[in-house]
C-alpha cells in the first residue's frame, strides 16, 4: 500500500537541542498529521496540516514545536527547545482527503531527550 | 473521559482459535479505522470503514455509527497477529481528519 517515510526512526539528544522530524508523505496526498505515542500508551493527535497551514493543533502541541512543508519537500516536525517529556514516538500520516480519507501512517520517528 | 474505549485491553488466544475485538464510542464517529501495531512498532492500516462491513482474509470488521460501536473478528489466529490493535474514529464536532485513538488492545498468540 502506500507508504509514508520518516527519518530519522531513532533520534537521542539533549535536554536543550533542537530536533527536526522529518515525514515523506505518499506522493498524491494533501493533509499531512503528526501524532505522538509515549512508551505502551495510547497514539494522541498533535497536528494537521494541509495548503501550507497548520489547521488544528492540540494542547501536546506546545509553542516549541513547529511543523512546515517547504516547496513540497519533506514534511517537518521542529522541537525547539526540546524537554525531557518529549522523548515518544513520533508519527507522522498522510491523507487524500479529509472527511473521507484513510489516512496512512509512517513507521514513526523514537525521541529520546536525556 | 474516554472518547473511543476498547475492550479487552489485553487477550491471549491459543493459535487456531477466533476473537473479536470491540471499540465503544461515546463521540458521534463517521469513520473508523484499525491497526495493528506490530512488535516492531509500525502501524498497519487493517481497515478503513464507513458505517458497514468489511472483510479481509481472516479480518472482519464492522462499524454501527447508530449504536457507536465497531467490532474486528480475527478467525483462525496466527502468530503473526500478536501485537496491539487500535481503533481509531474521525468524528463530527471535531476537525476532520483528526483521528482519536483508543488505548489498544494487546494481543498474544501462543502456539
Amino acid at each position: 500500500g502506500p507508504k509514508v517515510l520518516q527519518i530519522p526512526s531513532h533520534q537521542i539528544i539533549d535536554m536543550g537541542q533542537m530536533v527536526t522530524l522529518n515525514c515523506d508523505p505518499v506522493s498524491n496526498h494533501l493533509y499531512f498529521y503528526w501524532y505522538k505515542q509515549i512508551l505502551g500508551q495510547q497514539m494522541e493527535f498533535l497536528v494537521n496540516f494541509y495548503n501550507g497551514k497548520v489547521m488544528e493543533k492540540s494542547k501536546l502541541f506546545k509553542d516549541q514545536f513547529s511543523v512546515e512543508r517547504p516547496d513540497g519537500s519533506y514534511f517537518t516536525l521542529k522541537i525547539q527547545p526540546t524537554a525531557l517529556e518529549d522523548s515518544a514516538v513520533y508519527f507522522c500520516a498522510s491523507s487524500l482527503r479529509q472527511g473521507t480519507g484513510q489516512l496512512y501512517f509512517g513507521e514513526g520517528s523514537k525521541l529520546t531527550v536525556l | 473521559g474516554d472518547k473511543v474505549k476498547q475492550s479487552p485491553s489485553a487477550l491471549s488466544l491459543q493459535e487456531g482459535t477466533n476473537s473479536a475485538l470491540r471499540c465503544n464510542f461515546s463521540i458521534a464517529a463517521t469513520t473508523v479505522q484499525w491497526f495493528l501495531q506490530n512488535p516492531r512498532g509500525s502501524l498497519i492500516n487493517l481497515f478503513y470503514l464507513v458505517p458497514g462491513t468489511k472483510e479481509n482474509g481472516r479480518l472482519k470488521s464492522a462499524f454501527d455509527s447508530k449504536e457507536s460501536y465497531s467490532t474486528l473478528h480475527i478467525r483462525d489466529a496466527q502468530l503473526e497477529d500478536s501485537g496491539t490493535y487500535f481503533c481509531a474514529a474521525e468524528a463530527r464536532n471535531y476537525n476532520q481528519g483528526k483521528l482519536i485513538f483508543g488505548q489498544g488492545t494487546k494481543l498474544s498468540i501462543k502456539p
